[in-house]
């Protein structure tokens, strides 16, 4: 069975500071990994994918992530965070093997950047 | 681009009444639209999968008649949650697959979704 785990419920940040919000991946098969981030009472707004090829991943607004195959992890990562970063994310896992239609969210982190 | 609408964007009704909620993709083909329902502070989940001129193919423990599905075109799909009650009081998210052929014609498939703004509804 596909699942992702995201382990902090949530993480604060000073503005300028790094953050990094964490996710772990179990997958039957090659794994494709997104990064969701959700305002309130909005959508989800896709920041970055992996699917193949460089481990670190660049994606929207200066976020990156990194692939890491040995601790199956994609922790989501941005060198110097906003308060305008300040949301919900969520790690996602697509299913390649059964119906790749369908994703797998993590219970999703929230993001709080103080000023 | 791969722009994704809902409406209404909120909703009040009385128990007993139903609901209808439209998804649209408002500048590309869907043929696959899917439809997450997500408590607070949780995690969305998957209800169905929506395929264009096709019925839906619900997830295990959703109920079919409960939540009524159409896609009738590539760019629209309903969700009409029937005889309401409050318990169904909850944020509604529709996505879609943009439709993506490669060089050889077949179906891409690292398209990833595209996700609509939700739709809050509350059953009094």
């Amino acid at each position: 069975a596909q699942s992702v785990a995201q382990p902090e419920d949530q993480v604060n940040v000073a503005e300028g500071n790094p953050l990094t919000v964490k996710c772990t991946y179990s997958v039957s098969g090659n794994p494709y990994l997104f990064w969701y981030v959700q305002y309130p009472n909005r959508g989800l707004q896709f920041l970055l994918k992996y699917i193949t090829g460089d481990n670190l991943v660049k994606g929207s607004y200066g976020f990156e992530a990194e692939f890491n195959k040995s601790q199956t992890s994609f922790h989501l990562k941005k060198p110097s965070a906003l308060v305008s970063d300040s949301a919900l994310y969520f790690c996602a896992v697509r299913d390649m093997q059964y119906n790749f239609n369908k994703f797998y969210f993590g219970s999703g982190t929230k993001l709080n950047v103080k000023p | 681009g791969a722009v994704v609408s809902q409406h209404p964007s909120w909703v009040i009704c009385k128990s007993g009444t139903s609901v209808k909620i439209e998804c649209r993709s408002l500048d590309f083909q869907a043929t696959t639209m899917f439809w997450y329902r997500q408590f607070p502070k949780q995690s969305l989940m998957l209800m169905a999968t929506s395929n264009e001129g096709s019925k839906a193919t619900y997830e295990q423990g959703v109920e079919k008649d409960k939540f009524l599905i159409n896609h009738a075109s590539l760019t629209l799909s309903t969700l009409t949650v029937t005889s309401a009650h409050p318990e169904d009081s909850s944020f509604y998210i529709c996505s879609a697959r943009n439709l993506f052929r490669g060089l050889a014609g077949d179906l891409g498939t690292d398209n990833e979704q595209f996700f609509g703004p939700g739709t809050r509804l509350t059953v009094l």
